[in-house]
Order: C-alpha cells, then structure tokens, then sequence
C-alpha cells in the first residue's frame, strides 16, 4: 500500500534558471531510455529519448545525457518556465520488453 | 507526437459495478497497448500488456479475471474493472506502443480516473 507522508523528490527552481534532474536506472543492459513529463491528472507526455549507444541528444530547450558505466540519466532543461512545472519520469527498457519507470523527481518553477 | 485517447476521463461508480475504460491510438496502429495503474505521488505500475488478437499478458500480483482485458482491433484495448471495490479507486493510464523502423516508442493517454464509493 502506500505509505503515508511519502513524498517524491523535489526540485525548486526560479524561472530562467537550468534545470538538472536525475535518473539512476537497475539494468545494465537496458538499450532504450525515455524521459516523460506528467502534469498533476494527465498522462505521461514524452518529452526526449537516447539509445545506449549514445551520451548526449538534445531536442528543443532539453538535453538528455546518458552515462552507463554509472547506470545514470540526466534531463537537463533550459531556461526552465513555470509550464515546465511537473512530475519527471525517466524509463527504461531492454530490447522488447516493457518499459521500467523511475520513482520520479517534481520540478517547482517559481516565476 | 502521437495521439493516444482514454474514455472516459473520470468516473464514478458504486461499489460491485464494473466500470470499462477504452484507450484508442488515433494516428497509429499499436499491435501492443499497455495498462498501468497509479496512485497519488507515485511512480506508474505496469499492470498488463494488452496485444491484438490474443490474450493478455498480466504482472504478478494482478488478478486477471478482475482486470479483464480486451484488444480487439489495432486502435483499441479496454479495460474492464469487475465488482469495483473502493480499494480500485486510482488512475489507469494506457500507452500504445508505436513502430517506426527499427525504432519503438510508448505513447500515453490522458489517463482514467476511477473513484468507487
């Protein structure tokens, strides 16, 4: 059941500023990973992907870094806005099978 | 991006009804579609994997003849909550798996909020 009290990780931000959120993944042998963004009632939007033969990709105003030796992901965004204000999920997956989610990180942008 | 749509949005419903939740991805075919289930503040969990034309593919731990799954045509899985209890109150949220080349990405619905008195 769920634990009462129990928060997700947060990270407050001023609009403006750069964002950084974290992501350690379990499986080493993961080959796909995703960055999904959930506005507070709505489903996960998908917000930039990186193969694992890749460390870096970016897309408009986020960049993804991947670094496998440490099984860790980062999101980075860019001058972040209050509309950038949400829950951030990574997820994982390897080969065919189904995608593994983080616990994820609350972005609060403060204008 | 993709479009994947969820009906309906909210619902409400006494307890020992059966509530069905509809996902249709409205831009692609999706052989495979995903059923998750998520409670407040916390991460998704991955309840079955819906395919076309055959049978369902439940998670540990979730009852099957009580989340009964349906993926009829390419666009469309349901979802149906049997004999809903309070302790199914939550939101359902799909995903439709999408192929383009080589390359797979799971796009999400809006999500299905379901309170049982």
């Amino acid at each position: 059941g769920e634990s009462v009290g129990l928060h997700l990780p947060t990270l407050s931000v001023q609009e403006g500023d750069n964002s950084i959120i974290n992501c350690a993944y379990s499986n080493s042998a993961s080959d796909y990973f995703i960055w999904y963004k959930q506005e507070s009632g709505k489903g996960p939007q998908f917000i930039i992907d990186i193969r694992s033969n890749m460390d870096k990709r970016q897309g408009q105003r986020v960049t993804v870094l991947l670094n496998k030796t440490v099984k860790h992901l980062s999101l980075q965004i860019a001058a972040t806005q209050p509309g950038d204000s949400a829950v951030y999920f990574c997820a994982e997956i390897e080969g065919y099978s189904t995608l593994t989610f983080g616990k994820g990180t609350m972005l609060l942008v403060s204008p | 991006g993709a479009v994947v749509s969820q009906h309906p949005s909210r619902v409400i419903c006494k307890s020992g009804t059966s509530v069905k939740i509809e996902c249709r991805s409205l831009d692609f075919q999706a052989t495979t579609m995903f059923w998750y289930r998520q409670f407040p503040k916390k991460s998704l969990m991955l309840m079955a994997t819906s395919n076309e034309g055959s049978k369902a593919t439940y998670e540990q731990g979730v009852e099957k003849d009580k989340f009964l799954i349906n993926h009829a045509s390419l666009t469309l899985s349901t979802l149906t909550v049997t004999s809903a209890h309070p302790e199914d109150s939550s939101f359902y949220i799909c995903s439709a798996r999408r192929t383009s080349g080589a390359q797979e990405t799971q796009y999400f619905g809006p999500g299905t909020r379901l309170l049982v008195l």
